[in-house]
């Protein structure tokens, strides 16, 4: 079965950089592209952006930009996002999500979600 | 402010149905399919409904979707307390190129 395993939460100071990891089992890695989303205190779900698992080739989602990087790790079938220069308001917790069969947008696969904090 | 509006929250008895709704424009619900997210405390979000109204495997025929126009709403009917939960509604932007939430709603089931 598809199954997506995070790493686990992480503490950081502001300035700092976190690197999350979405280890994918139970399908072709490079078959589905993964999305990334974030829920914020209190908040509802923001999508983030993709990365084609086939090419590498990232999509960043408005305020994405610059700070946030998708990355892949192929022999060992993970993905990976990436935030540098942490601000309180990245604590967050972040999922990654798994591009639906077909060329539609859904996500048919989630991972348990990884809680970033950042504080001083 | 999500592009997408939901209902904030809705309730329900036991064994009575709920409806959700979701209200978008043409650059999103009007031009493409719709997916509907069950979201229990501490869990991962699960897909419920895509391509408007079809459920994967293992979700339950209480739930359904449907779609007019640029809006879509999700039923579930006989309503049980493991129903409780935040439910969102999502698709693709055009105009965005991007993936939209709704703001998500807050299933109680009294």
């Amino acid at each position: 079965q598809v199954q997506l395993v995070q790493s686990g939460s992480e503490l950081r100071k502001p300035g700092a950089s976190v690197k999350v990891s979405c280890k994918a089992s139970g399908y072709i890695f490079t078959s589905y592209a993964m999305h990334w989303v974030r829920q914020a205190p209190g908040q509802g779900l923001e999508w983030m952006g993709w990365i084609n698992t086939n090419t590498g080739n990232p999509v960043y989602g408005q305020g994405f930009t610059g700070r946030f990087v998708f990355s892949l790790d192929t022999s060992v079938t993970t993905a990976y996002l990436e935030i540098s220069s942490l601000k309180a308001d990245d604590t967050a917790v972040y999922y990654c999500a798994r591009h639906g069969s077909g060329s539609y947008y859904f996500l048919d696969n989630w991972g348990q979600g990884t809680l970033v904090t950042v504080s001083s | 402010q999500s592009v997408l509006t939901q209902p904030p929250s809705v309730s329900a008895a036991p064994g009575q149905k709920v409806t959700i709704s979701c209200s978008g424009s043409s650059s999103n619900i009007g031009n493409n399919y719709v997916s509907w997210y069950q979201h229990l405390p501490e869990t991962a979000p699960k897909l419920l409904i895509f391509e408007n109204n079809k459920r994967p495997s293992g979700i339950p025929d209480r739930f359904s979707g449907s779609m007019s126009g640029t809006s879509a709403t999700l039923g579930i009917t006989g309503v049980q307390t493991g129903d409780e939960a935040d439910y969102y509604c999502g698709t693709w932007d055009n105009n965005l190129s991007a993936g939209v939430f709704g703001g998500g709603t807050r299933l109680t089931v009294l």
